[in-house]
């Protein structure tokens, strides 16, 4: 079946401090997708990043970064030089490729970042 | 800015009232979902439509319907609200429901309609 956890309800650092995001899933397809979105206090679910079963490059992007490794079933997601914008809770999702788009969400991470 | 919108924000309606919340999207796509999201817990798929074909979730409760009458709208009707319905509920929208790049099947979320049963 599929699954996606993470484990930390809620984190709470201090500006300019870096912070890691755990996303753990389980699949027995071969071909999925992984996904993070942020969501702010105003509710609205906002895309961050993608990746296929296939690519497992971990990528960056500004202060963001991403660990995808197969071997361990985890997609960690990692804030260099945390902020107070990045206040939010983030969601990991799971999507398998013959289940019509379905997200499978954890139940979410919320970061709180103080000044 | 090519978008979804979802109207109203803030929905208030009584116990048992029928209430309809909508969602309306510039982007073109193929396919729209609808989710539910209670306090504090992770957004739960409803039901989505591929252009016109209408899919539901096999554990979505008949109290909830859908409509979608061309590619822009997509309305998420509930017949008899219970106070257990009180909830956000967010539309995405996505090109394809599965594909091989982050152009085709990444879904993309309005602002959610946030329902208050009384």
């Amino acid at each position: 079946a599929q699954k996606v956890t993470q484990a930390q309800t809620e984190i709470s650092v201090v500006e300019k401090e870096d912070v890691t995001l755990d996303c753990v899933y389980e699949t027995r397809d071969t071909t999925y997708y992984l996904f993070w979105y942020k969501q702010p206090p105003s509710g609205e679910l906002v895309f961050l990043i993608r990746r296929n079963s296939f690519d497992e490059q971990n990528e960056i992007s500004g202060r963001y970064s991403w660990n995808f490794q197969k071997s361990t079933s985890s997609f960690n997601f990692t804030i260099t030089a945390s902020q107070v914008v990045d206040s939010a809770v983030y969601f990991c999702a799971l999507s398998e490729a013959n289940q019509g788009g379905k997200l499978i969400f954890g139940q979410g991470t919320e970061l709180s970042v103080k000044p | 800015d090519a978008m979804v919108i979802q109207n109203p924000r803030y929905q208030v309606t009584q116990f048992g009232k029928p209430v309809t919340l909508s969602c309306s999207q510039t982007l073109n796509h193929n396919v729209m979902y609808w989710y539910q999201q209670k306090s504090s817990q992770a957004p739960k798929l409803l039901f989505h439509y591929y252009d016109k074909d209408f899919n539901n979730e096999a554990d979505t409760p008949d109290n909830f319907q859908s409509r979608r009458p061309n590619t822009s709208f997509c309305f998420l009707d509930i017949r008899s609200p219970g106070l257990g319905d009180a909830a956000m509920y967010l539309c995405a929208t996505s090109r394809f429901p599965s594909g091989t790049s982050a152009s085709t099947d990444t879904q993309y979320f309005g602002p959610g309609t946030r329902l208050t049963v009384l």
